[in-house]
């Protein structure tokens, strides 16, 4: 079953806001990772959380990670017409030593010059 | 020091043809995963390969699926008798070692599809 969902689904900002998603997971989790999708191209990774880290921070980017509630959040600051993309949290579980990573629906955002 | 490297990065193929996917880890990684994404979908995991191991094939269909990497040369993921349904980007990522602390490196793709 599908680990992480994503919301919202679509967001569509002007240059300079900021842009908030949020992702929820239904397992114990090992890490949560954020990549970023181009339209037709490959994934990118952005940024690596671990189920003991609250907050990271990554030049413009900030997640942060609940393991209570399972859900954590990217935040993109100061967003560029060059941040439009999807944006994908996935999850590596727990008890699951092989690696594989659990991906959401992802989030497509717009940022409007 | 090069990506992960896939080739083809497209493939048409007609119902019942195999297909042949093609995955050069970046240097230095011996860990191998396929995902396969449907158009608006994410990514969904398929396969866990090592040298000469599948580790983990929990995602992969039960029939003409296969997957292998061997001790020398790329990965390869192989469709046998292709049909509409497979039609799907298929990516391709490595990691230095399986611990699940490890951000995995994605190729650019393949993108299959089914006539």
């Amino acid at each position: 079953s599908q680990q992480g969902e994503e919301d919202p689904q679509a967001l569509s900002i002007q240059e300079g806001e900021n842009a908030t998603m949020n992702c929820s997971y239904k397992t114990s989790i090992n890490n949560l990772q954020w990549y970023r999708q181009n339209s037709g191209r490959g994934l990118v990774h952005l940024i690596l959380i671990r189920s003991n880290e609250r907050e990271k921070h990554s030049g413009r980017l900030r997640v942060t990670l609940d393991t209570s509630k399972k859900s954590s959040s990217l935040l993109i600051t100061a967003s560029r017409a060059a941040d439009t993309a999807s944006y994908f949290c996935a999850t590596a579980e727990f008890y699951n030593q092989g690696g594989k990573l659990i991906f959401g629906q992802g989030t497509e955002l717009s940022v409007k010059p | 020091n090069a990506g992960v490297m896939q080739n083809p990065r497209h493939l048409v193929r007609r119902r019942g043809q195999e297909a042949r996917l093609r995955c050069s880890p970046m240097k230095g990684h011996s860990h191998v995963y396929w995902y396969r994404q449907l158009p608006e979908e994410g990514l969904k995991f398929m396969v866990y390969l090592q040298k000469e191991n599948i580790i983990d094939e929990s995602g992969m269909p039960k029939e003409r699926f296969s997957a292998e990497f061997p001790k020398e040369g790329p990965s390869i993921l192989r469709i046998q008798q292709v049909v509409r349904g497979d039609s799907a980007a298929y990516f391709c990522a490595s990691s230095p070692a399986s611990y699940p602390s490890y951000e995995q490196y994605f190729g650019p793709g393949t993108r299959l599809t089914v006539t």
